[in-house]
């Protein structure tokens, strides 16, 4: 089984509709993360948690928001999504012994009508 | 702040042909630096690292050395084969100020190796 799971795989929604991705790990790992993909932009950092209570926006946390319900847990949600949200998002994980190294999950191809 | 610059792609070619693909980073303190590849509708996946000034990484045949004096981290591999077609990214890690560290990546360079 993979060690960081995503759910959906593909999402395809209208404009203004609520969605919600989500990303189980089962890497033990303290630490997850939010990135979008964009093609020739790579990839950017949305949300990042370094434990169930810590939060933190990333570079283009605008328009998105997360949860993190577990150690294991940790959800993006798009309160009101727009066609410029359409993107290939990933969650990752790293260990704070480790902390340099992420681990990444298959991604959600999101696409937003 | 961290930036991470690579060589624009795409990049096409022959089986049994020479690599290389350039990375250069603007970096406070001292970087990690990592090769990270992205196989087709798969995540990404580390490749290789290097977490020192003159450390070499590889794996799977593929090398890069970390130079503190041309910021460079490039990735070379002498011989490529098809199963080596992927978008790969160079990316650093730096501290973000209290002990947060996180990755900054390149814009990724897809390789395609026809037979």
């Amino acid at each position: 089984d993979a060690d960081v799971t995503q759910t959906p795989r593909n999402r395809i929604t209208k404009t203004g509709k609520r969605i919600m991705l989500e990303c189980s790990q089962t890497k033990g790992h303290d630490r997850m993360y939010w990135y979008r993909q964009d093609p020739g932009l790579g990839l950017r950092l949305i949300y990042y948690s370094f434990d169930v209570k810590d939060i933190n926006k990333g570079e283009i946390s605008d328009g998105y928001s997360v949860s993190r319900q577990a150690q294991a847990k940790f959800s993006l949600s798009l309160e009101s999504a727009i066609p410029n949200q359409t993107a290939l998002y990933f969650c990752a994980t790293s260990d704070s012994g480790r902390r340099h190294e992420q681990f990444f999950g298959p991604g959600t191809r999101l696409t937003v009508l | 702040g961290n930036s991470v610059t690579q060589m624009e792609g795409p990049v096409t070619l022959s089986e049994e042909a020479f690599l290389t693909i350039n990375c250069t980073y603007t970096a406070t303190g001292y970087p990690s630096l990592f090769w990270y590849v992205q196989y087709p509708g798969e995540g990404l996946q580390l490749l290789l690292k290097a977490t020192k000034a003159d450390d070499k990484g590889s794996n799977k045949g593929f090398e890069a050395t970390y130079r503190k004096e041309t910021t460079s981290f490039h990735l070379e591999k002498g011989s490529v084969q098809v199963s080596d077609s992927a978008v790969y990214f160079c990316a650093l890690s730096a501290d973000s100020g209290a002990g947060s560290y996180q990755l900054t990546f390149g814009k990724g360079t897809k390789l395609s190796v026809i037979p």
